[in-house]
Order: structure tokens, then C-alpha cells, then sequence
């Protein structure tokens, strides 16, 4: 069956490092993944799509690249600040119907 | 442009009795996507709709759940006869467009229901 992993524990790091997130599949080829960021009690906000023939893409601090071999992405946030503590989830799209990661939990501390 | 609108916010419901979630997508977006997220637990898809069309509803429970997207009007997730594992985050989400392209997905603040 279809997998999307993520770590599971949070990411406890200090302000000005960079946080990096995994994402993990099986049994997926797909065309395309995104990243989404979501804060406690709220819905998830769109951050960054990759398309699986693009390696890497960059949106401001933010930087995702795409391992179809590995299947596996990476999410960066660079110079992290304490705004970006949220849940990270990653999400699968197989042709309209999308499947999310449990998402990595990220707190910045000053 | 008013973003992904959700109703109620919260909702409370007995064993038994029925509930309604309603969505609005944003303007301009056809489909609408609707999704369950349990405490510490990801979002699981539960439906795909166009309007008055269900794309994909392999998420949805068998039984006491439907959806329904009409053609004027907001999106309808409905369970009858609530049991308490029912409870949770259902949120809503629309995007103007998928299928051979991937679209971002725009999501609601969600509703969640508790079921007493």
C-alpha cells in the first residue's frame, strides 16, 4: 500500500540554524509534491510544489528538492526564526486525490 | 477574495443525531476536497467533488457518510448517526483545477465535531 512517512518526533532547534525535514514514500510514483505549513488549530497553508523533474526549488527561506530515485524530499528552512514553529506536512498528488504525511512538528527557539 | 469558508466552527453532537458540515470553496475554484484529522494524526482524505460530481470518494466510510457538492451552493459532508470515534477535525479544501496538472490546495479553518 501507499506510504508517506515523516518524522514523527519534533524538531527542536535555535534560532538562526537551518531545519531540515524528511518526507518518505513507497508504492508512489508521483508527479508531484507539495509542502504545507499548519499552526495549531487552523487548515494547512499551501508553501511549495515540486514537480518530479525538477531537483530542487527555493520560495525566500524556504528550499525543497525532489529524490524520485531515493523517493524522498528534503525540506529546509534556513535561517529559521521563531514564527516558522508549526507542523510540516508533505503531500502526495496521484491525479486529484492527495495524501498527506503525519506531519514533523518544528519549534525555533530564540 | 474571501478564502475557503467553513460552518460551524464547532459543532456538538449526541450519539445518534446527524451532522452537516458545510464548505464554500473560493471563488472561481471548482473542486473541493474534504479531509479528517484526528489529534496527533495527518489529514486523511475522505472525498473529491466537482460540482454536482464525486470524483474520488475511497476515503469515505462505507456507511452514515456522504458528500455532495451541488451546483449552487456550498459542499455538504454529511454523517448520520454520529458515534463518538466520529470526532475530529474535518477541514475542507478547493483548488481552481487538477487532474494532469497539480494545483496548491486552499484550506478552510475546519469544523471539529465532537460527538457526546
Amino acid at each position: 500500500s501507499q506510504k508517506i512517512e515523516q518524522n514523527s518526533e519534533a524538531l527542536n532547534i535555535q534560532e538562526g540554524k537551518t531545519a531540515t525535514l524528511t518526507c518518505n514514500y513507497t508504492n508512489y510514483s508521483p508527479a508531484y509534491l507539495q509542502w504545507y505549513r499548519q499552526d495549531p488549530g487552523r487548515g494547512p497553508v499551501f508553501l511549495l510544489l515540486i514537480r518530479e523533474n525538477e531537483k530542487e526549488k527555493r520560495k525566500e527561506r524556504l528550499k525543497v528538492t525532489f529524490d524520485t530515485t531515493l523517493k524522498q524530499s528534503l525540506f529546509h528552512i534556513t535561517a529559521s526564526q521563531p514564527a516558522d514553529s508549526a507542523t510540516y506536512l508533505c503531500a502526495l498528488d496521484s491525479w486529484g486525490k492527495f495524501q498527506f504525511g503525519a506531519g514533523t512538528q518544528v519549534v525555533v527557539t530564540p | 477574495n474571501a478564502g475557503v469558508m467553513q460552518n460551524p466552527r464547532h459543532l456538538v453532537r449526541r450519539r445518534g443525531q446527524e451532522a452537516r458540515l458545510r464548505c464554500s470553496p473560493m471563488k472561481g475554484h471548482s473542486h473541493v476536497y474534504w479531509y479528517r484529522q484526528l489529534p496527533e494524526e495527518g489529514l486523511k482524505f475522505m472525498v473529491y467533488l466537482q460540482k454536482e460530481n464525486i470524483i474520488d470518494e475511497s476515503g469515505m466510510p462505507k456507511e452514515r457518510f456522504s458528500a455532495e457538492f451541488p451546483k449552487e451552493g456550498p459542499s455538504i459532508l454529511r454523517i448520520q448517526q454520529v458515534v463518538r470515534g466520529d470526532s475530529a477535525a474535518y477541514f475542507c479544501a478547493s483548488s481552481p483545477m487538477t487532474g494532469e496538472l497539480s494545483y496548491e490546495q486552499y484550506f478552510g479553518p475546519g469544523t471539529r465535531l465532537t460527538v457526546t
